[in-house]
């Protein structure tokens, strides 16, 4: 059974950098084809998708946000952290960790249970 | 960069089915797979269609999709509507490079 669980602030500060970590379990990210992403939501909002690396390691990154993140992994703890550098109030969102399988096509199953981030002074 | 398209509501009574639309606003639908995503009230977003047509296990056959290159669209159809199905749904798909990934709108699913 593949888990996949958010931690990290529930409250940054504008211009702070948040790092948000990934801990999963019942697949390797060392699997060909397998990759982890970050989707967020704002509230009432629709999904957003941020980012996501591959077992091999290549990365990539929403284009309205690539200069701020970095997405990295940890193959010996199981995790997936990603870095959102001067965090605006509009930043403010549930951040969702997604497994993506090794499949024909790039899709996102399961996600994690999300993590709200608040981003106010 | 694209768009996809979602009507921001639909409405149903349950036993009846429902078709959600997702027109792609440049490229062509039939050039990358298409995601439908189901998330309930307060929950996190559930795989029911992926490359198309597909449907991951646990996921009944109710949920269907299909691609219309005609207008360059998607679809999500659920038949025999259930209270349960009562839900926000997304569409999501990618870019010609496979490697920007962009989402719906979403469509409130309502069973009345």
């Amino acid at each position: 059974q593949i888990t996949l669980k958010e931690s990290g602030p529930t409250l940054v500060k504008p211009t702070q950098t948040l790092t948000l970590t990934c801990t999963f379990s019942g697949f390797s990210l060392s699997t060909s084809g397998v990759g982890v992403g970050w989707i967020r939501q704002p509230p009432g909002k629709a999904l957003e998708w941020l980012a996501l690396i591959y077992w091999n390691d290549d990365k990539h990154y929403s284009a309205s946000v690539r200069s701020r993140l970095t997405i990295t992994k940890d193959i010996s703890k199981n995790q997936v952290v990603l870095t959102m550098t001067n965090m605006d109030p509009v930043d403010t969102a549930t951040y969702y960790c997604v497994h993506s399988p090794h499949s024909v096509g790039t899709w996102f199953g399961p996600w994690g249970q999300g993590t709200l981030v608040t981003v106010s002074s | 960069n694209f768009m996809l398209t979602q009507p921001h509501s639909v409405s149903e009574s349950p036993g009846k089915t429902v078709t959600i639309s997702c027109t792609r606003s440049s490229g062509t639908i039939a050039s990358n797979y298409v995601q439908w995503y189901q998330q309930r009230p307060g929950s996190s977003p559930t795989t029911v269609i992926y490359e198309d047509n597909r449907r991951p296990s646990g996921v009944p056959d109710r949920f269907s999709g299909s691609i219309d290159s005609s207008s360059n669209s998607a679809s999500l159809t659920i038949s025999g509507l259930q209270t349960e199905d009562e839900a926000d749904y997304y569409c999501q798909s990618d870019d010609s490079s496979h490697s920007i990934w962009v989402f719906g709108g979403g469509t409130k699913l309502t069973v009345l």
